[in-house]
């Protein structure tokens, strides 16, 4: 068990829908990530936060959004949905900003299927 | 994109050790070599991680080459719950905001 928590664990919407999807991190990390994995594109980092902050952007689609709220936790929102979008959606959280010395460690993800 | 550059599939049998290779010649001298597992579609697992000296823990050990360019994990007696594919990250300037840039892996077959 990584200590990161992400809801659901399954989701099944339609296209043009939105959704949320929830991560809490280890206790005491700082950094949320959030990642994408379809098959055909493997590991895609889509974003970090870091206390709040937006830190680094990856290949996030505009309609994608996230933020990292006081507690620490970290939702990523997604909307006007499209089958493409079907995927696997991990967080992962670092006590630091990652990196050097800082492992990123994630949780189970959550399975979107996109109909 | 990766920076690293890793064998496609490997195979090991149970009870032996197996030795994962990995490039990463882009590696700049203050970025780690980070690796991780992804079990059939679980979290990718944190294994381990080092700079320049060779590191070993309870899961595995690393060996890095001394220009750094290139590094082994070891899981020194396999078993079956270690199928997985293995991915090596070095390089590439995730240190810069902390994220990792993931390959495409080594997808490591243990059989009995």
């Amino acid at each position: 068990d990584s200590g990161v928590t992400q809801t659901p664990k399954h989701l099944i919407t339609a296209t043009g829908q939105r959704v949320t999807l929830r991560c809490s991190p280890r206790s005491g990390d700082l950094s949320v990530y959030w990642y994408q994995q379809s098959l055909d594109q493997g590991l895609q980092f889509l974003i970090q936060y870091y206390n709040g902050e937006e830190r680094a952007k990856g290949n996030i689609l505009e309609r994608f959004s996230a933020q990292q709220f006081p507690d620490l936790h970290s939702e990523l929102n997604l909307s006007s949905l499209e089958l493409g979008d079907s995927a696997l959606y991990f967080c992962a959280s670092s006590v630091g900003v990652g990196g050097h010395n800082s492992p990123l460690h994630f949780g189970n993800g959550t399975r979107l299927t996109v109909t | 994109d990766a920076k690293t550059t890793q064998p496609t599939s490997m195979d090991c049998a149970e009870g032996r050790a197996a030795n994962l290779p990995c490039n990463h010649s882009t590696i700049s001298g203050n970025e780690y070599v980070y690796w991780y597992r992804q079990i059939h579609s679980q979290g990718p697992q944190y294994i381990i991680h080092g700079l320049k000296n060779n590191e070993t823990n309870e899961m595995a050990s690393l060996i890095i080459t001394e220009d750094r360019k290139s590094s082994t994990l070891i899981l020194p007696h396999a078993t079956l719950r270690d199928t997985a594919v293995y991915y090596c990250i070095g390089g590439g300037g995730y240190n810069q905001g902390g994220k990792l840039i993931f390959g495409q892996g080594t997808e490591l077959s243990v059989k009995p």
